[in-house]
């Protein structure tokens, strides 16, 4: 079955040390995305990447750091630098016709303990 | 900046009634809406959607209204049922990005007592 999938579904890092949420798609779509949720908040954009090999900064880059290198997957580094790691992370993607929405992953949820 | 609102963080509704989840934006830019359903640990899932050309879509049990003069958006759940207690959220896009590049709604949760 077509879909994207998520892992872990749950993540403990200790402070100070950078992790790696993978993210992997079987939709053809070209276009991926990682979004951050709080809670009693909507979900925000953290980078997203429309083309394999080329990737933006959405609203809330600071110590995110992701890559591109095959259409199929997208995984998201959280670092040392972001601030406030503890959330709920999602994996979404899109294809490029018109009204094409994103489909989501099931989410990871990060602790930093 | 919050340019996609959802003011009402919870709703509460006796199943078989109707539901009215209310969006509002501000980006004149949007012109691609939609709605997702989320229960909790669990991602969204794409519910229905309206392109700004269109005041309404409907789909089964779901309506989404339009009013771009209003920059106003609503979701009608009729008849609720006690199945669709979860959070919504409102989303938009704008012209010429991606698809995928959605600015989110803080989400209402709604809960449909039988």
């Amino acid at each position: 079955d077509g879909g994207i999938t998520q892992s872990p579904k749950y993540l403990f890092r200790k402070e100070g040390q950078n992790v790696t949420l993978s993210c992997e798609q079987n939709l053809n779509h070209d276009a991926m995305y990682w979004y951050r949720q709080d809670p009693g908040q909507g979900l925000r954009l953290i980078y997203y990447s429309q083309i394999v090999n080329d990737f933006q900064k959405g609203d809330i880059a600071e110590g995110y750091s992701v890559s591109r290198e095959k259409k199929e997957s997208f995984p998201l580094t959280v670092t040392s630098a972001q601030k406030n790691p503890t959330a709920f992370y999602l994996c979404a993607s899109s294809g490029d016709r018109d009204d094409t929405e994103a489909f989501f992953g099931q989410g990871t949820r990060l602790t930093v303990v | 900046d919050q340019q996609v609102k959802q003011n009402s963080p919870s709703l509460s509704v006796q199943e078989g009634r109707i539901s009215i989840l209310n969006c509002d934006y501000t980006n004149s830019m949007f012109d691609y809406f939609l709605w997702y359903k989320k229960y909790p640990a669990e991602g969204p899932t794409f519910l229905i959607s309206i392109s700004s050309i269109k005041d309404k879509n409907e789909d089964g049990r779901f309506t989404v209204f339009l009013n771009k003069s209003a920059k106003h958006l609503s979701l009608h759940i009729v008849p609720s049922q006690p199945g669709d207690s979860a959070v919504y959220f409102c989303a938009a896009s704008g012209s010429g990005t991606s698809y995928g590049k959605l600015t989110f709604g803080q989400g209402t949760i709604l809960t449909v007592h039988p």
